[in-house]
């Protein structure tokens, strides 16, 4: 079965600083997709950035950007220029034919 | 395009009351899906149609838990009779056909059951 681990429960960052989120995932699967989504309190999931398994390259999204590692089945979140706005848990997703949750990270933005 | 619509926003009630939830989803989306998110946790997939056929219900509680799609469009959840540990959040989202392209989340409905 697959399985998305989240090892960071909390994790906080300078305003204006850089940070990085961890997610691991595993599967036997070849072709699938992974998402990063933000809740912030409004409950609502907001679709951050999405890789696809088979691109080499990593996605990228104005200041959020991935290191997306298939053989070590690891997909990192990198955030730039840290904005108050960006406080809020985020969750590390593995699609294939559903759609699998890590535990998610609260990131506090410190001002 | 407007967003999945879900309510009501919050409910309260009692162990063993029966509670509902609606959702609609985008327009055109094929695929909706009910999730339930326990405090501190990520979402769970409960239930995933396709049009208005079920595709996946392995983790909704059958004895309690019944959700239906009748005309392929808007979506309930139901729960009957409610446990205390079913407080949580209930997330509504939809997608195109595969979901690859991504997921349209509601803004979930908080349970609380006392």
């Amino acid at each position: 079965a697959q399985t998305v681990t989240q090892s960071q429960p909390e994790m906080s960052v300078q305003e204006a600083e850089t940070v990085t989120l961890s997610c691991t995932y595993d599967t036997s699967e070849s072709d699938y997709y992974l998402f990063w989504y933000k809740q912030p309190p409004s409950r609502q999931m907001i679709l951050v950035i999405r890789q696809e398994a088979y691109k080499q390259q990593n996605a990228t999204e104005n200041r959020f950007s991935v290191n997306f590692q298939k053989a070590a089945k690891s997909f990192s979140l990198k955030i730039s220029d840290s904005q108050l706005g960006d406080a809020a848990m985020y969750f590390c997703a593995y699609v294939n034919d559903k759609i699998i949750f890590g535990k998610g990270t609260r990131l506090h933005i410190l001002p | 395009e407007a967003g999945v619509a879900q309510s009501p926003r919050y409910k309260i009630i009692e162990k063993r009351q029966s509670v509902a939830f609606w959702c609609n989803p985008i327009s055109g989306h094929a695929t909706l899906y009910w999730y339930q998110q326990i405090l501190g946790q990520g979402p769970k997939l409960l239930i995933q149609f396709q049009n208005n056929g079920v595709v996946d219900d392995s983790q909704l509680p059958k004895d309690r838990f019944s959700a239906e799609r009748l005309k392929g469009v808007d979506s309930t959840l139901k729960i009957q009779p409610a446990k205390l540990e079913d407080s949580a959040v209930y997330l509504c989202a939809s997608s195109l056909a595969t979901g690859l392209g991504g997921y349209t989340f509601g803004s979930g409905t908080r349970l609380t059951v006392v």
